[in-house]
C-alpha cells in the first residue's frame, strides 16, 4: 500500500515559471510533511517542510501548501531556474525518530 | 555546516558475497536510519536505529542485514549475503531526536551498491 501518492511524474516548466507538484496521504497519524530535492547520483537534500499545524509555509521560491481536511499537500516553486531541474520527493512521518514514507518522485525540467 | 559521509561511493560485489556499507552520521545526532533507492525509483524505508538498537524496520530488512554502531561515530549496514536485487543507491540518514521538533532528518551521499 502505498503511503504517499505523489504526481506528477514529470514536468516540464518554462523558465520564470510556476512549478507545482502534489502529495497525498492516508495515514492521518501523519504530522511531519517535507519536501526533498535529488540531483543525479545525489542524496536527497531537505529542501522545505511543514508541520499540519499550519497551511502553508515560504521559503524563498518555495512553497508548501497544506490542506489537513483533504490529507493533501504541494510544493510550489516561484520564478523556476534550469538549476531547479532536480528530482522532487515528498515524504510524509508520524513523528521524530519514525521513518519517512516517500512519494514516487517528479522529474522536474526548466527549459531555459 | 555538519553532514552526513558514506564510504565507500561505489562498491561492487559478486552475488552471496557479504558488504558493509559505511555511515558517519552528524555528530550530535541520536538517531539513525539506512534507505534505499532502486535507480530511478523512490527512496525506501530500510531500518531505524536508537540508543544502540533497532527501533523500526521494514519489510525489506530481512535476516540478511543487521546494522551496528560499533563506535562512537560510525553506523554501519551489513548484507550477508548478497543477492541480484540488493542492486541499489544506499543512503544513510540521521536526525538529532533530542526536541520534540527535530523531525528533520539528513541524509548522505550515498553508496552505489552493484550486486553480479
Amino acid at each position: 500500500q502505498q503511503q504517499v501518492k505523489q504526481s506528477p511524474q514529470s514536468l516540464i516548466v518554462q523558465k520564470g515559471g510556476i512549478s507545482i507538484i502534489n502529495c497525498a496521504y492516508e495515514n492521518t497519524a501523519f504530522d511531519y510533511f517535507p519536501w526533498y530535492q535529488q540531483f543525479p547520483g545525489k542524496g536527497p537534500a531537505l529542501l522545505i517542510a511543514i508541520r499540519p499545524d499550519v497551511s502553508e509555509k515560504k521559503e524563498g521560491r518555495f512553497t508548501i501548501s497544506f490542506n489537513k481536511s483533504a490529507k493533501q499537500f504541494s510544493l510550489h516553486i516561484m520564478d523556476s531556474q534550469p538549476g531547479d531541474s532536480a528530482t522532487y520527493f515528498c515524504a510524509a512521518s508520524p513523528g521524530t525518530g519514525n521513518q519517512f514514507y516517500f512519494g514516487t518522485g517528479t522529474s522536474l525540467t526548466v527549459i531555459p | 555546516e555538519p553532514e552526513v559521509t558514506q564510504t565507500p561511493s561505489h562498491q561492487v560485489t559478486q552475488m552471496g558475497q557479504e558488504v558493509i556499507l559505511r555511515c558517519v552520521p552528524i555528530s550530535n545526532h541520536l538517531y539513525f536510519y539506512w534507505y534505499r533507492q532502486i535507480l530511478g525509483q523512490k527512496v525506501e524505508f530500510l531500518v531505524s536505529f536508537y540508543n544502540n538498537e533497532i527501533s523500526e524496520k521494514s519489510e525489506i530488512f530481512d535476516d540478511q542485514f543487521s546494522v551496528e554502531r560499533p563506535d562512537g561515530s560510525n553506523f554501519t549496514l551489513k548484507i550477508r549475503s548478497t543477492k541480484l536485487e540488493d542492486s541499489a543507491m544506499y543512503f544513510c540518514a540521521s536526525s538529532e531526536g533530542v526536541t520534540a521538533e527535530s523531525y528533520e532528518q539528513y541524509f548522505g551521499p550515498g553508496t552505489r551498491l552493484t550486486v553480479t
